[in-house]
């Protein structure tokens, strides 16, 4: 299994664009998540599913970030439109929800920069 | 609210001491505690949990729910030991996944 997935794994674009971060959990995993990762504030959780539902998007930062999960295996983490401090690493992890203690899997996670 | 706290951001210590990363939590009910941790450029994996009661790479963690902490200690650190090390507690009714992470301390062990 090639883990959890995420593409691209590098991404530079100009404030103001359209940003789409994309994320393959492992298959099996009924539940997935996105954090954000800083420097300032450590790894954030944004939102997380659970059967390709939305249960927590509390994290989310403002209206300019959405996110979907249109089946089992895949979801997107959208920026529209993107500001300079969106600046991070976007990490998506995947479990398997059978009650507590089941660990997340992460993927290598997207480095956004925006100018 | 739930809440983890990492005090140190970068803890430096020789190869051969003892090293002991702080964590504290604050949770309303029976909490769930990880230790994760991120080798550099490698992904952010697991390293134990306190359900487990297990030494993973010589580290150990134990619960202490008076002291409300759970702080990573090994013996003798190694080399190989520096890293990003995070804690994480697992929260909320209805929500069993849902990872709340300190703000992580990064390891650094000197020849």
């Amino acid at each position: 299994d090639a883990g959890v997935i995420q593409s691209p794994r590098h991404e530079v674009t100009e404030m103001g664009q359209e940003v789409t971060l994309r994320c393959k959990p492992i298959s099996g995993h009924n539940s997935l998540f996105w954090y954000r990762q800083t420097m300032m504030r450590g790894l954030e959780l944004l939102i997380y599913f659970n059967n390709n539902v939305p249960i927590d998007d509390s994290g989310m930062p403002e209206d300019r970030f959405s996110a979907k999960m249109p089946n089992a295996s895949f979801s997107t983490l959208k920026i529209q439109p993107s500001e300079p401090r969106d600046s991070a690493v976007y990490f998506c992890a995947s479990s398997l929800d059978r009650g507590p203690n089941q660990p997340q899997h992460f993927g290598d996670g997207t480095r956004l920069s925006i100018l | 609210a739930q809440r983890v706290t990492q005090p140190e951001k970068l803890l430096s210590v020789f190869k051969g001491a003892p090293v002991e990363l702080k964590c504290n939590y604050s949770y309303s009910g029976s909490p769930e505690l990880f230790w994760y941790v991120q080798y550099s450029r490698q992904r952010l994996q697991l390293l134990l949990r306190h359900i487990s009661r297990e030494s993973i790479k010589g580290f150990t963690a134990d619960l202490n729910k008076g002291e409300t902490s759970f702080h990573l200690k090994k013996p003798f650190a190694q080399e190989e030991d520096s890293a990003m090390y995070y804690c994480a507690l697992s929260g909320g009714r209805g929500a069993t996944n849902k990872l709340i992470f300190g703000t992580g301390t990064l390891l650094a062990v000197q020849p």
